[in-house]
């Protein structure tokens, strides 16, 4: 089974400055089509978990720009251009690539 | 735009069988774009990928070797919904329970229910 594992745990953050988040799995996420299996979801406080990143960079439908993912094989990062307000929660990747889909601890974003 | 309802007891007996549904509006149980999940988060496991039923010209299973002894994961194309069983639950299988559309081409959860907090216990 493929390991998730995300840097920081926890994450405070000046609104307006940038903010970036690490994530590495055990094996690469890069298929055979070119394709890295990895995506980025946002769990605000008391929600639901949501897409933001999919494919490793492809932002999903509404998402602000400020968000981007970028990696292949095992090392990925989602960065926070501008850090806003409403960005606070956590933070989860996810290895697409193959069964059982895993995701990683999580990292907690918070406003200093 | 695709809804996910789910609905089901907060609060389960050690032993006994958890069960919960999640009706889909906005797209098909049978359509062949998707995949329909349940995953749970706990405290001590995270989100936890539990399993998965979907359609390709026949249904399909596929679960977390985990839980692959206990769970059943069922569609109901009558009433457009998708349902989880866990038999013989611990409380080690309380958790906030989510069923999620799996969006297959992409390979991404685009659609989540509300969650569900289950509690085991006697």
């Amino acid at each position: 089974d493929i390991v998730m594992t995300q840097s920081p745990f926890s994450l405070p953050v000046t609104p307006g400055e940038p903010a970036s988040i690490s994530c590495r799995s055990s094996q690469s996420l890069l298929d055979s089509n070119g394709n890295n299996y990895l995506d980025w979801y946002l769990q605000k406080p008391g929600q639901s978990p949501q897409l933001l990143i999919y494919l490793s960079s492809n932002r999903a439908s509404g998402v602000p720009d400020r968000f981007s993912g970028s990696g292949s094989g095992t090392d990925f990062t989602l960065k926070i251009s501008r850090v806003e307000a409403e960005d606070v929660g956590v933070y989860y990747c996810m290895q697409a690539l193959q069964l059982p889909l895993a995701f990683g601890g999580g990292t907690k974003v918070e406003i200093k | 735009q695709v809804q996910l309802q789910q609905s089901g007891p907060g609060l389960v007996k050690p032993s006994q069988t958890l069960s919960l549904t999640c009706v889909i509006s906005g797209d098909s149980v049978s359509g062949n774009s998707a995949a329909w999940t349940w995953i749970r988060q706990s405290p001590s496991r995270g989100l936890e990928w539990l399993g998965r039923t979907y359609y390709r010209s026949k249904w399909y299973s596929d679960y977390a070797v985990s839980v692959k002894s206990r769970i059943s994961i069922n569609p109901d194309t009558s009433k457009n919904q998708f349902s989880l069983q866990l038999d013989a639950v611990t409380p080690e299988d309380t958790a906030v329970y989510y069923c999620a559309r799996w969006a297959h081409e992409e390979r991404h959860f685009d659609h989540w229910g509300q969650g569900t907090l289950v509690t085991v216990s006697s």
